[in-house]
C-alpha cells in the first residue's frame, strides 16, 4: 500500500458543485501540505498543517479549506468549483526535523466544467 | 522576481552526455536546498538535498550549491533516457514563523538515444 493515499485520483465535477479530496498516510509524519500543479507554473502550496490543531493557509489559499481530521488525515474542500481551479493536486508529509524530505501522493486530477 | 526560478526548457540532451539544470533563489537566508525528479503524470521524488557551499554528488548526480550567487544546480553525468523527466527545485520559506518548501515551475529534460 501507498505510504501516502490520495482519493480519489481523478474527478471531473460541475462548476459550483463542493467538492472534497482526500489525504491519508501510514508515514507517521505530522507535517501535511496540500499543493496544486499547473503547466509552466510548479507547485504552489494551499495549505499545510503542522499538527492536527495546526492550520496555516499557503500561498494560493482562496476558493479554499481544509479540515486535519487526525494526524493521518487532512483533506482538501473546494466550496463552490470553479474551471480555474482544474489542476492537479498532491498532498504531501514530511516529519519535524526532516531536512525536506517531502512524501507525495499519487495526486488528483481535477476538471471543473 | 519568484521566490525560486528555474528554465522551463524542453532541455535536449543525447544519450551518454551532461545534462546541466540550473536554479536560483531569491531569500539570501535559504540554508537547504532539494531537487526532485518528477516523471510525467506522476508525483515528485526526491532526489538530491544540498546544504553547504560547493558540490555534493551521489551517483551520475551531483548538486552544486553557491550561496553568494543564489544559485544551485544539478548535473546529470552519463545521461540515460530513464533521466527524461521535469526536475523541481525547491527551497525551504521561512515566512509566518513555519519552514515550508516552494518550488520552481521545474526544467523538462529529454534525452534522446
Amino acid at each position: 500500500d501507498a505510504d501516502v493515499t490520495q482519493t480519489p485520483r481523478n474527478r471531473i465535477t460541475k462548476t459550483g458543485k463542493r467538492i472534497m479530496l482526500e489525504c491519508s498516510q501510514t508515514k507517521g509524519h505530522d507535517r501535511m501540505y496540500w499543493y496544486r500543479q499547473d503547466p509552466g507554473l510548479g507547485l504552489r502550496l494551499i495549505y499545510y498543517s503542522f499538527d492536527v490543531k495546526d492550520i496555516n493557509k499557503g500561498e494560493i489559499s482562496d476558493g479554499y479549506s481544509v479540515s486535519r481530521q487526525a494526524q493521518a488525515k487532512f483533506s482538501l474542500s473546494l466550496e463552490s468549483a470553479i474551471p480555474n481551479q482544474t489542476a492537479l493536486y498532491f498532498c504531501a508529509t514530511s516529519r519535524t526535523g526532516d531536512d525536506g524530505g517531502y512524501t507525495f501522493g499519487s495526486g488528483t486530477r481535477l476538471t471543473v466544467v | 522576481q519568484k521566490e525560486v526560478e528555474q528554465n522551463s526548457g524542453p532541455l535536449s540532451v543525447p544519450e551518454g552526455a551532461i545534462a546541466s539544470l540550473n536554479c536560483t533563489y531569491s531569500d539570501r537566508v535559504s540554508q537547504s536546498f532539494f531537487w526532485y525528479r518528477q516523471y510525467s503524470g506522476k508525483s515528485p521524488e526526491l532526489i538530491m538535498s544540498i546544504y553547504s557551499n560547493g558540490d555534493k554528488e551521489d551517483g551520475r548526480f551531483t548538486a552544486q550549491l553557491n550561496k553568494a550567487s543564489q544559485y544551485v544546480s544539478l548535473l546529470i553525468r552519463d545521461s540515460q533516457p530513464s533521466d527524461s523527466a521535469t526536475y523541481l527545485c525547491a527551497v525551504p520559506n521561512f515566512s509566518g514563523g513555519y519552514n515550508k518548501l516552494i518550488f520552481g515551475a521545474g526544467t523538462r529534460l529529454a534525452v534522446h538515444p
